[in-house]
C-alpha cells in the first residue's frame, strides 16, 4: 500500500459545528503531517508528528486540534471555525530520516459557512 | 527571512520542446531539495529529490540541477507533452528539521 487516504474529500461546516478530518497510511511512514492550501498558493506546514509525538506546530490557532492515535492514524480536530479558513486540508507521510519524498493524500476540500 | 519563489506563476511551452522551470530560496540551507507536481484539486505528488552534494538527478524525461552556490535549481521536462500540464511545486528540507517547506508554484501548460 503506497497511498495515504484521506476521509472525508469534501466537508461544509457551520461555524459552531465540530467535525474531524482523517487520515490513514500503512507505509510504515513514523512523521505525518497536515497542511493547509489556500486557492492558486502553496501548501503551508500547520502541524509534524514523529514517532506519535507533536513535533512542529506552526503557531496554528486552537480550534485545530490535531490528534496521533497510532503510527497509521492522524486526526484534525475542528471546532468554531471561521470562513477564511475554507482550503484544501491536506495529510502526508514520509520516512522519518530525511532524502525521502512525502507522499500526500488526495485533501480534504474544506468549506465554513 | 526565508523565501522560496519560483521565478514564473505561470509557463507555456509547446509540445515537444523542453520546459525549464526554476527555483530560488533564500536564507536556507537545504539539506534537499524537492520536486512536486499538482493537478487541480489534488494533493502533490512526489518527482525527485536532489541532496545538497549533488548537482544534478534525472528520471526518465526529468531532470533536477542543484546549484547551492547559487541558491538556484532548475527542473527539466524535456519531449514535453500536453498530459504534463499541471502545477510544479519545488520544496526545501533543512538539515535536522523535519519540516518540508512549499515554494510558490509555476502553472505549466503545454500547448498541442
Amino acid at each position: 500500500d503506497t497511498e495515504v487516504t484521506q476521509t472525508p474529500k469534501h466537508l461544509v461546516m457551520g461555524m459552531t459545528n465540530k467535525k474531524s478530518l482523517k487520515c490513514e497510511q500503512h507505509m510504515g511512514h513514523r512523521a505525518m503531517y497536515w497542511y493547509k492550501q489556500k486557492a492558486k498558493k502553496p501548501p503551508e506546514l500547520m502541524f509534524v508528528y514523529s514517532y506519535e509525538k507533536l513535533s512542529i506546530n506552526e503557531s496554528v490557532p486552537s480550534r485545530f486540534s490535531p490528534e496521533c492515535p497510532n503510527s497509521s492514524l492522524l486526526n484534525l480536530h475542528l471546532h468554531a471555525l471561521q470562513p477564511e479558513d475554507s482550503a484544501l486540508y491536506l495529510c502526508a507521510s514520509s520516512q522519518l530520516q530525511g532524502g525521502y519524498g512525502y507522499t500526500f493524500g488526495s485533501g480534504t476540500r474544506l468549506t465554513v459557512v | 527571512s526565508q523565501k522560496i519563489e519560483q521565478n514564473s506563476e505561470a509557463l507555456n511551452i509547446q509540445e515537444g520542446k523542453t520546459a525549464t522551470l526554476t527555483c530560488n530560496y533564500t536564507n536556507y540551507s537545504p539539506a534537499y531539495l524537492q520536486w512536486y507536481r499538482q493537478d487541480p484539486g489534488r494533493g502533490p505528488v512526489f518527482l525527485l529529490l536532489i541532496r545538497e552534494n549533488e548537482k544534478e538527478k534525472r528520471k526518465e524525461r526529468l531532470k533536477v540541477t542543484f546549484d547551492t552556490t547559487l541558491k538556484q535549481s532548475l527542473f527539466h521536462i524535456t519531449a514535453s507533452q500536453p498530459a504534463d500540464s499541471a502545477t510544479y511545486l519545488c520544496a526545501l528540507e533543512d538539515f535536522g528539521n523535519e519540516k518540508l517547506t512549499f515554494g510558490t508554484g509555476t502553472r505549466l501548460t503545454i500547448i498541442p
